[in-house]
């Protein structure tokens, strides 16, 4: 079945650094994918979708600026957040599909917690 | 606006019995996906079952089945025969809009299971 992979899995940084997410497909080519935030307790939240070869779309709110969305290869996205604050710390999710409407597979998470 | 509705943030069910999770959606189409996900305690999210709107058959996966309600926007999540496994969180998504992969999410429910 579909797999994507998601590093790291945990990241601590300090205010002000950044942080780069990786995102990959390993056994279909993703043409799309998402992020998603998830806080404590709560749901899933999409920040953006990364569009192969062109620019992310970003929800409303989410500063793109802070949270860059690279998306170089049909396998692989990254998010990188930028001069990270302790309020940036969440859990981060990215998800791949492999073109269908029949749901789509996601990666395990990036726990990332700044301080 | 499109909203996807969880109205129970906890239930709790004993062993080998049987629990409902509620979910209800708001759309203005008439042909769309429905999709339960499940998110154990590892935060990885596992695509648990999905539903057709075209379909008038409810869909079933082994233990897991679902009352659609069409005309209602109502989609519940049955398991039969719960397993101490079946512990996690179960968020009802549904996407946006037709042909988009994007998913609006609901709050989830977080599902006990008693011994």
């Amino acid at each position: 079945g579909a797999v994507v992979s998601q590093h790291p899995s945990w990241v601590i940084c300090k205010s002000g650094t950044s942080v780069k997410i990786e995102c990959r497909s390993l056994d279909f080519q993703a043409t799309t994918m998402f992020w998603y935030r998830q806080f404590p307790k709560q749901s899933l939240m999409l920040m953006a979708t990364s569009n192969e070869g062109s620019k992310a779309t970003y929800e409303q709110g989410v500063e793109k600026d802070k949270f860059l969305i690279n998306h170089a290869s049909l396998t692989l996205s990254t998010l990188t957040v930028t001069s990270a604050h302790p309020e940036d710390s969440s859990f981060y999710i990215c998800s791949a599909s492999q073109g269908s409407l029949h749901g789509y597979t996601f990666g395990s998470g990036t726990r990332l917690t700044v301080v | 606006a499109q909203t996807v509705t969880q109205s129970q943030p906890e239930m709790s069910v004993q062993e080998a019995e049987t629990v409902t999770l509620s979910c209800t959606y708001d759309t203005s189409e008439s042909d769309y996906y429905l999709f339960w996900y499940k998110q154990p305690p590892s935060r990885q999210m596992i695509l648990v079952i999905r539903q057709e709107a075209y379909k008038q058959q409810n869909a079933t996966e082994n233990r897991f089945s679902v009352n659609f309600q069409k005309a209602a926007k109502s989609f519940s999540l049955k398991i039969s025969d719960s397993q101490l496994g079946d512990a996690a969180m179960y968020f009802c998504a549904r996407p946006f809009t037709s042909g988009t992969y994007k998913y609006i999410f609901g709050t989830g429910t977080r599902l006990k299971v008693l011994a």
